[in-house]
């Protein structure tokens, strides 16, 4: 079965800096790995998707993640964080056909001025 | 661009009443979900369904809970008695491949409010 670790709850970063958000998972076999953004009172957005073409990923609003299988690992990145960067980030695996999307306890970004 | 429908954004409703969450997930997908956030917390899974019918579910999903797609288009969530515990912002989702190299995409919520 599979599982979602993200390592920390909470990632504070000002803006113009980098950011760094940790997804590590669990599989039986070769997933399907997603990264949503979830704003304030709003539904979740896909930000970028991982499906077994390139190991690097790019997506929207300049975000980034790379699927490290040795690692287990598919962690977020964006080179310059803005103040609309502050949300909620979810990591979510699926494995196969019909299974559902298994969500990480997700990470909260907060950018500083 | 397509999307997925959720209404209504928010429902109040007594503790013990039967509710009814609807959602138009998009036109051509196959696969659709039902997840929930409770306030602070993950989000969790509850069920899923393919052809008709429910094809995974979670502990979550017991017998208070019922799936269906009346009519083609809408799928709904019928929470039959209410708890307090079910207050959560309730996610519909809809993909076309069920999950290997593709997205779910998802509705912007219906926060239900049991008092």
């Amino acid at each position: 079965a599979q599982s979602v670790t993200q390592l920390d709850s909470h990632v504070s970063v000002s803006e113009g800096t980098p950011v760094l958000l940790r997804c590590n998972y669990s599989s039986s076999y070769s997933p399907s790995l997603f990264w949503y953004v979830q704003h304030p009172n709003k539904g979740l957005q896909l930000l970028l998707k991982y499906t077994s073409a390139a190991t690097l990923v790019k997506g929207i609003n300049g975000f980034e993640a790379e699927f490290k299988k040795s690692e287990t690992s598919f962690h977020l990145t964006k080179p310059s964080a803005h103040m609309s960067d502050a949300a909620e980030y979810f990591c979510v695996v699926s494995e196969s056909y019909g299974q559902n999307f298994v969500f990480g306890p997700g990470t909260r970004l907060s950018v500083l001025p | 661009e397509p999307e997925v429908t959720q209404t209504p954004s928010h429902q109040v409703t007594q503790m013990g009443q039967e509710v009814i969450l609807r959602c138009v997930p998009i036109s051509n997908h196959l696969y659709f979900y039902w997840y929930r956030q409770i306030l602070g917390q993950k989000v969790e899974f509850l069920v899923s369904f393919y052809n008709n019918e429910i094809s995974e579910k979670s502990e979550i999903f017991d017998d208070q809970f019922s799936v269906e797609r009346p009519d083609g288009s809408n799928f709904t969530l019928k929470i039959r008695s209410t708890k307090l515990e079910d207050s959560a912002m309730y996610f519909c989702a809809s993909s076309d491949m069920g999950g290997l190299n593709t997205e779910a995409f998802f509705g912007q919520g219906t926060r239900l409010t049991v008092v």
